[in-house]
């Protein structure tokens, strides 16, 4: 079944600590995107991708860093320069920058 | 002003009744808009996309109102599952100055009670 998978579900790390989130889809689409949520807060815009080897940040990039060397994966890197880094991530994918996108699971990250 | 705007509720209904959302968006050349669902602690699932003229899939129906900028939901006969935070997606175009990425709304909150 085609779809996007995210992991680890739950991610515990020490504060200081550098984690990456993984992100892979196999819907051969050429967009990726992720995305934080914080508890009774929508969607904030992390990074993108719309191509391999190529992404923008987005409103809150501070603190994180991406690769896209393959189509199909897009991790996330949540580096110690980030202030507050527990929260819900969420990557997404799209057939192109203006059709629907489709959500992974999410990883909920806590930081201790 | 926002990209895009929505009441963030809660919106507590009672079961049976028809509750609608409006979701603004300030980029007058936006291409695309979606309507989502999430439900607490999971991941959004595309509800419905909106077109110029409408589309409605059982008892949901969007609309799109260009003129005024605004997209709408409307849920009738409402069930206690759709309770869930609805979320407001637009595209505003790669050469429009908005953006060429999707852009989510921080969504609405519904409670459908007994």
């Amino acid at each position: 079944d085609g779809g996007i998978t995210q992991s680890p579900k739950y991610l515990f790390r020490k504060e200081g600590q550098n984690v990456t989130l993984s992100c892979e889809q196999n819907l051969n689409h050429d967009a990726m995107y992720w995305y934080r949520q914080d508890p009774g807060q929508g969607l904030r815009l992390i990074y993108y991708s719309q191509i391999v080897n190529d992404f923008q940040k987005g409103d809150i990039a501070e603190g994180y860093s991406v690769s896209r060397e393959k189509k199909e994966s897009f991790p996330l890197t949540v580096t110690s320069a980030q202030k507050n880094p527990t929260a819900f991530y969420l990557c997404a994918s799209s057939s192109d920058r203006s059709t629907e996108a489709f959500f992974g699971q999410g990883t909920r990250l806590t930081v201790v | 002003r926002k990209e895009v705007e929505q009441d963030p509720g809660p919106f507590n209904v009672p079961e049976g009744a028809t509750v609608a959302f409006n979701c603004t968006y300030s980029n007058s050349a936006s291409q695309s808009f979606f309507w989502y669902r999430q439900d607490c602690r999971k991941e959004p699932k595309l509800l419905m996309s909106v077109y110029s003229s409408g589309n409605e899939d059982g008892r949901f129906t969007a609309q799109l109102n260009r003129a005024s900028q605004y997209i709408s939901l409307l849920i009738r006969d409402s069930k206690l599952s759709d309770s869930a935070t609805y979320l407001c997606v637009v595209f505003p175009g790669a050469l429009t100055g908005g953006g060429n990425k999707l852009t989510f709304g921080t969504g609405t909150q519904l409670k459908v009670e007994l």
